[in-house]
């Protein structure tokens, strides 16, 4: 599976739209993006995923570049309950397993 | 729903002791699933894969006989931890993938057991 470099941490203001974005430049053809997201000491809890339209969901937006080499997760309006670390995850297929990086600490400030 | 369960959420044992945790799956069949230990501050490392009715495929570095894996159904996978040992302490991860239908391409994550030995 494909290599995803994210930023270490950001922030934003409660209510602002959160952009966080993932570089996976060697993403290959037939590969998804997921994102995860992990609150403190629980387990991680699943976003949204998409191979190369931008797709939404009630949780999320996420926009992959038209190259793919690159994707931004959208959170909309960001509430405290959004601090977490959220993992950018490129995965072949459903078969196979999920490797998780650090991830991006996002910060959500009142 | 694609809702995963662990049991315990915590548990403390004796240091050479067993113990056992349980990941269900509770409104769908799982072919596989997946078990993750994540130490504080870290992310989270996967241990071994396991199908249904076979053998769990394991990570390289991880035990298989220190880390005993059973899926003998499409609704229960359990992580043995034996003879274990205070650099065991850690939180386990469980997760699953639906067998068929919309969600089938995506992996669900129980809410995680700490593990204490001491």
């Amino acid at each position: 599976d494909a290599k995803t470099t994210q930023p270490t941490s950001m922030d934003c203001a409660e209510g602002r739209a959160a952009n966080l974005p993932c570089n996976h430049s060697t993403i290959s053809g037939n590969e998804y993006v997921y994102w995860y997201r992990q609150i403190h000491s629980q387990g991680p809890q699943y976003i949204i995923h998409g191979l190369k339209n931008n797709e939404t969901n009630e949780m999320a937006s996420l926009i992959i570049t038209e190259d793919r080499k690159s994707s931004t997760l959208i959170l909309p309006h960001a509430t405290l309950r959004d601090t977490a670390v959220y993992y950018c995850i490129v995965r072949t297929g459903a078969n196979s397993k999920l490797t998780f990086g650090k991830g991006i600490t996002l910060s959500v400030r009142p | 729903g694609a809702v995963v369960s662990q049991h315990p959420s915590w548990v403390i044992c004796k240091s050479g002791t067993s113990v056992k945790i349980e990941c269900r799956s509770l409104d769908f069949q799982a072919t596989t699933m997946f078990w993750y230990r994540q130490f504080p501050k870290q992310s989270l490392m996967l241990m071994a894969t396991s199908n249904e009715g076979s053998k769990a495929t394991y990570e390289q570095g991880v035990e298989k006989d220190k880390f005993l894996i059973n899926h003998a159904s499409l609704t229960l996978s359990t992580l043995t931890v034996t003879s274990a040992h205070p650099e065991d302490s850690s939180f386990y991860i469980c997760s699953a993938r639906p067998r068929a239908g919309k969600i089938a391409n995506t992996i669900y994550f129980g809410e995680g057991s700490w593990l204490t030995v001491v």
